[in-house]
């Protein structure tokens, strides 16, 4: 099964703008790999920002979006704001049947 | 409002089996992909299994031949049957849907395979 990777940690400045990739060890990714992100803040649940590339949750701040960027999934975090210390997953779908997970980024807002 | 609560986790030894339960309301499981997601602790997430809409199965490699994904429509209930489980297993496991049912997520239900 893929590999998919993320950046295992990134700090950005309060109101500074950021962007997380996800990547897949098998070629470049796409519309069909569906990306997710999800947030993660510590002895929480995680939460869905991201769904299919683009799309965002009826919760997900205008601050975050989703897109495509040099063949990877991205995260773009624009404004950054304390609360949005926590780590980041994405998730990808492989020939429309099995989905893995990145490790993670874990940011930082300092 | 969309919500999810996963059930049936517990203390189990090696070997052992466990059926995890996840109780959906707001949306219809059988219209839509469900996956199990699991995060042993201090780790990552690590996808599981997903059934789709039309019925499709699909494992990660390590659960193959152990795990069985299933749902009930008239319950609008997923499961996850668990066999041979090993301690690797151990971890925290959600139920998600798709799309804008993604979220929220449940809080999840703990496995712990341990002698």
């Amino acid at each position: 099964q893929a590999v998919v990777n993320q950046e295992p940690s990134l700090t950005v400045s309060p109101g500074g703008t950021v962007t997380l990739t996800c990547g897949s060890s098998i070629g470049a990714v796409t519309d069909a790999h569906n990306p997710y992100w999800f947030q993660q803040k510590p002895g929480q649940a995680p939460r869905t920002l991201i769904h299919d590339t683009t799309n965002k949750l009826s919760w997900t701040p205008s601050r975050f979006s989703g897109s495509l960027l040099g063949g990877k999934a991205a995260l773009t975090l624009s404004g950054a704001q304390p609360e949005d210390e926590a780590e980041y997953f994405c998730v990808l779908r492989f020939s429309g049947t099995y989905w893995v997970f990145g490790g993670g980024t874990k940011l930082t807002v300092l | 409002e969309v919500q999810l609560v996963e059930s049936g986790g517990g203390l189990v030894q090696p070997g052992g089996s466990l059926r995890l339960s996840c109780a959906v309301s707001g949306f219809t499981v059988s219209d839509n992909h469900m996956s199990w997601v699991r995060q042993a602790p201090g780790k990552g997430l690590e996808w599981v299994s997903v059934i789709y809409d039309n019925g499709n199965k699909y494992y990660v490699d390590s659960v193959k031949g152990r795990f069985t994904i299933s749902r009930d429509n008239s319950k609008n209930t997923l499961y996850l049957q668990m066999n041979n489980l090993r301690r690797e297993d151990t971890a925290v496991y959600h139920c998600i849907g798709y799309g804008h049912n993604s979220d929220p997520w449940g809080q999840g239900t703990l496995v712990t395979v341990s002698s």
